[in-house]
């Protein structure tokens, strides 16, 4: 089975810091995704990414980067965390193709912000 | 631009009842559809997908056909369980490969 994981379950930080989300897949998949999940707007695309080095902006780019060095690994990284960025972050992979259609989750890691 | 617009949950039901969840999409073409279930405390998982008009998809006693005529997807199973409690999100696939995400619905299944 696929397994997506995600280096925090919860995380707390305060206004102004700079916070590191980590995924890793171990299924060798070439796409990588980012989304944060917010009440009643469902699931936003922050980034994503074909392939090591590469990225692309998705829906809410805004206040995020991301960094993928290896392939297994996509980082989302929060420069100066703000209140409104207290939300659920899901990564997600796939692979290339058709096949891409099917995303596989991580279990998401829930971001308060002070 | 692509969309998907589902129901707004939450969605409460008795155990053993038939549930319905509505999917409407607007898209170019003839995207495929999909139906993804969250469960507390996990990550989401497809449950289900269609890939043409006509298509059924079933997994796990639920069932959703692609309807082009009437653009839907709309989820249904027949009979409930208090396990089938969780989030379900709608979504399609656009050209670019990229899954395009409804609001999500609530289920509450009560004993």
């Amino acid at each position: 089975d696929v397994k997506v994981t995600q280096s925090s379950r919860y995380l707390v930080k305060r206004t102004g810091e700079k916070v590191f989300l980590e995924c890793v897949q171990d299924m060798d998949h070439e796409n990588m995704f980012w989304y944060r999940q917010d009440p009643g707007l469902g699931l936003r695309l922050i980034y994503f990414s074909y392939d090591v080095k590469m990225k692309e902006k998705g829906d809410i780019p805004e206040g995020y980067s991301v960094s993928r060095e290896k392939k297994e690994r996509f980082s989302l990284i929060l420069e100066s965390a703000s209140t409104n960025q207290t939300s659920m972050y899901l990564c997600a992979s796939s692979t290339v193709g058709k096949s891409a259609e099917t995303q596989y989750f991580g279990p998401g890691t829930r971001l308060l912000v002070l | 631009g692509n969309s998907v617009t589902q129901m707004e949950g939450p969605v409460t039901l008795s155990e053993e009842a038939f549930l319905t969840i509505n999917c409407t999409y607007t898209a170019t073409g003839y995207p495929s559809l999909f139906w993804y279930v969250q469960y507390p405390g996990e990550g989401l998982q497809l449950l289900l997908k269609a890939t043409k008009a006509d298509d059924k998809g079933s997994n796990k006693g639920f069932e959703a056909t692609y309807r082009k005529e009437t653009t839907s997807f709309h989820l249904e199973k027949g009979s409930v369980q208090v396990s089938d409690s969780a989030v379900y999100f709608c979504a399609l696939r656009d050209s670019n490969y990229q899954l395009i995400w409804g609001a999500g619905t609530k289920l509450i299944i009560k004993p």
